[in-house]
């Protein structure tokens, strides 16, 4: 059973530049979401997706955005990029089921490095 | 903002060392508490989703409690091996399902020969 899959892997943009990041989810997960890791602050919550929907979201300014796709593939967007958002995207898929111990399963990430 | 605090920071163990962490987090809207182990270069990877209050689970030679009345867990590493070497974060979750996880920003560990 294919993981999660993130491409690209390694990105470098220009300050002012967008950007798009994909996210393959677990074959039947409909649940994605999306997580920042930077120096010093930890993994922070993005924006979660299920049905096309986005269903929760961080605090994070509305240059971040993202979308997802009947096949449950998402992307995310990071619009005007400052030197800040340098930082390590990691996704993760999870199987809707009701159930409070559901697992979220992570890709590899995405290393965005902005200059 | 929800306050996910993880000690120790980093640990430098020796190769057989048992060895503890500790989460703690708000009580409150509790629904899950997820423990993962990352290694350098690699994805997250789940070691266990508690939920009941008294819950521990046990994976091999690693092993986690939870409290949920004090808002608090500890994982657990009996014989320490070079490749339990990574770091350890926990996540409650406050809304269920797994898809909003609030990290903690982790427990370095380090098991040396």
């Amino acid at each position: 059973k294919a993981g999660v899959t993130q491409t690209p892997r390694y990105l470098i943009k220009t300050r002012g530049q967008q950007v798009t990041l994909s996210c393959s989810p677990i074959s039947g997960h409909r649940s994605v979401s999306w997580y920042q890791q930077t120096p010093g602050q930890g993994l922070q919550f993005l924006f979660e997706y299920f049905s096309e929907t986005q269903r929760n979201k961080g605090n994070f300014p509305g240059r971040f955005s993202g979308r997802q796709f009947s096949n449950s593939r998402s992307e995310m967007n990071v619009s005007t990029l400052e030197l800040g958002d340098s930082a390590l995207y990691l996704c993760a898929s999870s199987l809707v089921t009701g159930s409070r111990n559901t697992e979220a399963f992570f890709g590899q990430g995405t290393r965005l490095t902005v200059v | 903002i929800l306050n996910v605090e993880q000690s120790p920071q980093s640990l430098h163990v020796q190769e057989g060392d048992s060895t503890n962490f500790t989460c703690s987090f708000p009580s409150s809207n509790f629904y899950a508490l997820h423990w993962y182990r990352w290694e350098t270069a690699k994805s997250p990877e789940a070691l266990f989703v508690m939920t009941l209050n008294g819950d521990e689970k046990k994976k091999g030679r690693i092993s986690a409690t939870l409290n949920t009345k004090e808002g608090y867990s500890y994982l657990y590493i009996k014989g320490s091996q070079p490749e339990d070497s990574a770091t350890y974060l926990c996540a409650p979750d406050r809304t269920g399902g797994g898809n909003k996880l609030t990290f903690g920003t982790g427990t370095q560990l380090k098991v040396e020969l």
